[in-house]
């Protein structure tokens, strides 16, 4: 069975600095996709940036980045000028790719723990 | 925009009680999702729907039912509450295609006492 872990349970940034969320995630397949998702407080939580494990690039969303070791099974996300908004928890999440063994995932996600982002003004 | 709405926000239930939570997507979404989300444990999926009529059992599906009659609608019935049942639950839905993204409801954090 996949596992995501998340270490960090809480960090904090200052408004405007660079933060990096850790997450880890334990698979035997070679095809799948790693999310990160945003909780806002209550607020709905919402897609963050997505990345496909057969893509050696990493994604980028604005101010948002990942940095994805596909050896290492590491996924950590980067925020870059860190703003108020930003403020929330934060999941990371695994999806097996349909062409796995076992047949098409369903989309079905596995999350870590999460991480409670706080950001000072 | 996708809209998942959740029929409540705080629920307070008894023990022994039924509870129904209900979850409806606008999008024509495939996959449906119930999750329960606890602090240091994340979300752990509960059940799923990838069909009306269909169901999956997900990570954790024990003392939980549900039932998808209609497409825009899923189910999430708790048959005879427990106060561990106390929790927030998530509904989720997404498209079915591959690389989809889930859309999530606002909760519903219940409390069983």
């Amino acid at each position: 069975a996949q596992t995501v872990t998340q270490s960090q349970p809480e960090m904090s940034v200052q408004e405007a600095e660079t933060v990096t969320l850790s997450c880890t995630y334990d698979t035997s397949e070679s095809d799948y996709y790693l999310f990160w998702y945003k909780q806002p407080p209550s607020r709905q939580m919402i897609l963050v940036i997505r990345q496909e494990a057969y893509k050696q690039q990493n994604a980028t969303e604005n101010r948002f980045s990942v940095n994805f070791q596909k050896a290492a099974k590491s996924f950590s996300l980067k925020i870059s000028d860190s703003q108020l908004g930003d403020a929330a928890m934060y999941f990371c999440a695994y999806r097996r790719g349909d062409g796995s063994a076992g047949g098409t995932s369903y989309g079905k996600l596995t999350f870590g723990q999460g991480t409670i982002l706080t950001v000072h003004p | 925009d996708v809209k998942v709405t959740q029929s409540s926000r705080y629920l307070v239930k008894r023990t022994g009680e039924k509870v129904f939570l209900e979850c409806v997507q606008d999008m024509d979404h495939e996959n449906m999702f119930w999750y329960r989300q606890d602090p240091g444990l994340g979300l752990r999926l509960i059940y799923f729907s990838y069909d009306v009529k269909m169901k999956e059992k997900g990570d954790i599906p024990e003392g939980y039912s549900v039932s998808r009659e209609k497409k825009e609608r899923f189910s999430l019935i708790l048959e005879s509450a427990s106060t561990n049942q106390t929790s927030m639950y998530l509904c989720a839905s997404s498209l079915g295609t591959l690389q989809e993204t889930q859309y999530f409801g606002p909760g519903t954090r219940l409390l069983v006492l």
